[in-house]
């Protein structure tokens, strides 16, 4: 079973500044997706960024990007310029890309402050 | 276009009272999956369904639990005799007839047992 961990339960960064936030995992296959999701009090889960483990080129939206190490199973978030807007509960998870695994696994999630 | 979803959003259930949450996938989407957030955790998979299948459930409770995803109308999550470890927030994702593409998420369904 495919495992998904994140060890920092809460980060804090300040206004303008950027910060990394990590996800490591476990898995056997070599065909998957990663993702992170980004989840504001208002408990709305929104896509941020997603990874097809295939590409070797790290994914970038704006002022969010990965950094996919394969090897080390590793995939962490990095936020630029961070926003007030950005305070947010941050989920990693994980998707098989084989037709029956259709479930996302989540991290356990890390919280992040913005300080202004 | 509108989104995924849920209703109701918040629900208050007594002990041994059914609960049922509704979710509505986005227009085209035909691939639902439910998940449940306990208080201070992640995202766990529940169960996954088509219109009318149910094709995996093996993160469903096997007791008191049930969903169903009908050719017409939304799909429903089934609570019978709730306990209070069954309040927590229910969301509901939907995706398009491949299955494999973006899962889109509703607000979701806040349980709370009394």
């Amino acid at each position: 079973a495919q495992t998904v961990t994140q060890s920092q339960p809460e980060m804090s960064v300040q206004e303008a500044e950027t910060v990394t936030l990590s996800c490591t995992y476990d898995t056997s296959e070599s065909d998957y997706y990663l993702f992170w999701y980004k989840q504001p009090p208002s408990r709305q889960m929104i896509l941020v960024i997603r990874q097809e483990a295939y590409k070797q080129q790290n994914a970038t939206e704006n002022r969010f990007s990965v950094n996919f190490q394969k090897a080390a199973k590793s995939f962490s978030l990095k936020i630029s310029d961070s926003q007030l807007g950005d305070a947010a509960m941050y989920f990693c998870a994980y998707r098989s890309a084989s037709t029956s695994g259709s479930r996302l696994t989540f991290g356990e999630g890390t919280q992040l402050t913005v300080n202004p | 276009n509108a989104g995924v979803m849920q209703n109701p959003r918040h629900l208050v259930r007594r002990r041994g009272q059914e609960a049922r949450l509704r979710c509505s996938p986005m227009k085209g989407h035909s691939h639902v999956y439910w998940y449940r957030q306990l208080p201070e955790e992640g995202l766990k998979f529940m169960v996954y369904l088509q219109k009318e299948n149910i094709i995996d459930e093996s993160g469903m409770p096997k007791e008191r639990f049930s969903a169903e995803f009908p050719k017409e109308g939304p799909s429903i999550l089934r609570i019978q005799q709730v306990v209070r470890g069954d309040s927590a927030a229910y969301f509901c994702a939907s995706s398009t007839y491949r299955g494999r593409d973006e899962q889109f998420f509703g607000p979701g369904t806040r349980l709370t047992v009394l």
